[in-house]
């Protein structure tokens, strides 16, 4: 079964940076993901798409602290400058036709 | 970017059915495809199903044969039918657009903001 792996939880200080992981499942390790913000009480906000090899594509007013990179099976989504703002579950997406689309666990970022 | 508004959700009874839609601004729905997913109080994201631009419909294994799916470019919205509704169906379920035109397989990247469906007796 297609499973996309992250940390329930992460923590960082305000104004440091954090980087979280998505994990692809073997077999699937060159899927592009996408990743999500989830704040309480708001629908989720798309932040970008992560390709195989690094690129990515941020959506509409994504500020520049937010990045992606990509390294064999790993996605990474990395947040510099920590703000207040940031603290929120951050959730990782993938699709393809033998998949549909599957959601990660999600990672709960707390903003010390 | 545009933006997405969820209506129709509220308490029903198990095996209920209750309609759901998804009104689009700021973009035109047509050439989309267009998904819709939940998130169950407590619990993380999970896709539920997804209309291509041509009217081909995808559900999720814990759904499939109790939805189904339409979309009317001409008032650039879709709906979910949702019937026989059970206790775990009680999610906030979001409508998201993906994100490259006449593609199906891709990232969601416009969301609504929610509705609420409580599945209880």
């Amino acid at each position: 079964q297609f499973v996309l792996t992250q940390s329930p939880s992460a923590s960082a200080s305000l104004g440091a940076s954090v980087r979280l992981t998505c994990t692809l499942s073997s077999g699937h390790t060159r899927h592009a993901i996408a990743w999500h913000q989830k704040q309480p009480e708001k629908g989720p906000r798309f932040l970008m798409k992560v390709n195989s090899d690094g690129s990515h594509k941020k959506g509409d007013g994504i500020p520049d602290r937010f990045s992606g990179s990509s390294s064999g099976a790993e996605r990474y989504l990395t947040i510099s400058s920590l703000q207040s703002e940031d603290e929120a579950d951050y959730y990782c997406q993938t699709w393809s036709t033998d998949i549909s689309w599957v959601f990660g666990g999600g990672t709960k970022l707390t903003v010390l | 970017e545009g933006q997405l508004l969820e209506s129709g959700g509220g308490l029903v009874q198990p095996g209920d059915s209750l309609r759901l839609s998804c009104a689009a601004s700021g973009f035109t729905l047509k050439g989309y495809a267009m998904s819709w997913v939940r998130q169950a109080p407590g619990k993380g994201l999970e896709w539920v199903a997804t209309i291509s631009p041509t009217g081909r419909t995808y559900f999720a294994d814990s759904v499939k044969g109790r939805l189904a799916l339409s979309r009317d470019n001409s008032k650039n919205s879709m709906s979910v039918e949702m019937s026989g509704l059970r206790a775990e169906d009680t999610a906030t379920y979001y409508c998201a657009k993906v994100l490259e035109k006449w593609l199906v397989h891709d990232a969601f990247d416009v969301w609504g903001q929610g509705t609420m469906v409580t599945v209880a007796s």
